[in-house]
């Protein structure tokens, strides 16, 4: 069975950073590109970050672009997204969810974990 | 960006009746070189994560109740349950993956019974 935990969130203040990890079980880890989605409160979904199995290739939202940085750690089947400058604007539940296929599909998702960027 | 906007927001459909959510895309979705729709349905009922029920618009995912339909192609879509029953009850978006992995979504449509 697919299991996708996340873990890292919090409250930060305006221009801090946070880790938030995202440890998966159930699927050959490696084989997957992974991606972070987010949610804030009474918005909609937004995607955030993407990266593919072997970590060689990332992309971002611009609205996050130059302040996150996606990554993983195929040897403990961990994705990352290590988030900096945090904003107001970044108060959201952040989810990561594992592709499918060679289009990407978002096809499981974790429970999520929540950031507070507030003073 | 592709902008997804769903209709309605809200819906309240009685038990045992149909319940239709539309989703439009700014631009086409269907890719083709391999005529797919690059288009899915989520549901996501309340403290659970989002669930994946329909992708290329129409396929249902393996254990999905077959009163989940989707149709449509291009730059309108839509889910279609035929007959609700009360654990239907939850929040559906519909998301194009056709700029993947710059994917967008659908605002959402809440569900409820009337």
């Amino acid at each position: 069975e697919v299991q996708l935990l996340e873990s890292g969130g919090g409250l930060v203040q305006p221009g801090g950073s946070l880790r938030l990890s995202c440890a998966a079980s159930g699927f050959t880890f490696s084989n997957y590109a992974m991606s972070w989605v987010r949610q804030a409160p009474g918005k909609g979904l937004e995607w955030v970050s993407a990266i593919s199995g072997s970590g060689n290739n990332t992309y971002y939202a611009d609205s996050v672009k130059g302040r996150f940085t996606i990554s993983r750690d195929n040897s403990k089947n961990t994705l990352y997204l290590q988030m900096n400058s945090l904003r107001a604007e970044d108060t959201a539940l952040y989810s990561c969810a594992k592709t499918r296929g060679d289009q990407w599909l978002l096809s499981y998702w974790g429970q999520g974990t929540l950031v507070t960027v507030s003073s | 960006d592709i902008v997804m906007t769903q209709s309605p927001d809200s819906l309240a459909v009685s038990l045992g009746e149909r319940a239709t959510i539309n989703c439009k895309s700014s631009r086409s979705v269907l890719y083709s070189s391999n005529n797919k729709n690059y288009l899915a349905w989520y549901q996501r009922k309340p403290g659970q994560p989002p669930k994946l029920l329909i992708s290329w618009a129409s396929t249902r995912e393996s254990g999905v109740p077959d009163r989940f339909s989707g149709s449509g192609s291009g730059t309108d879509f839509a889910l279609t349950i035929s007959s609700l029953q009360a654990e239907d009850v939850a929040v559906y978006f519909c998301q194009q993956y056709y700029t993947t992995p710059e994917y967008t979504f659908g605002q959402g449509t809440k569900l409820e019974i009337k």
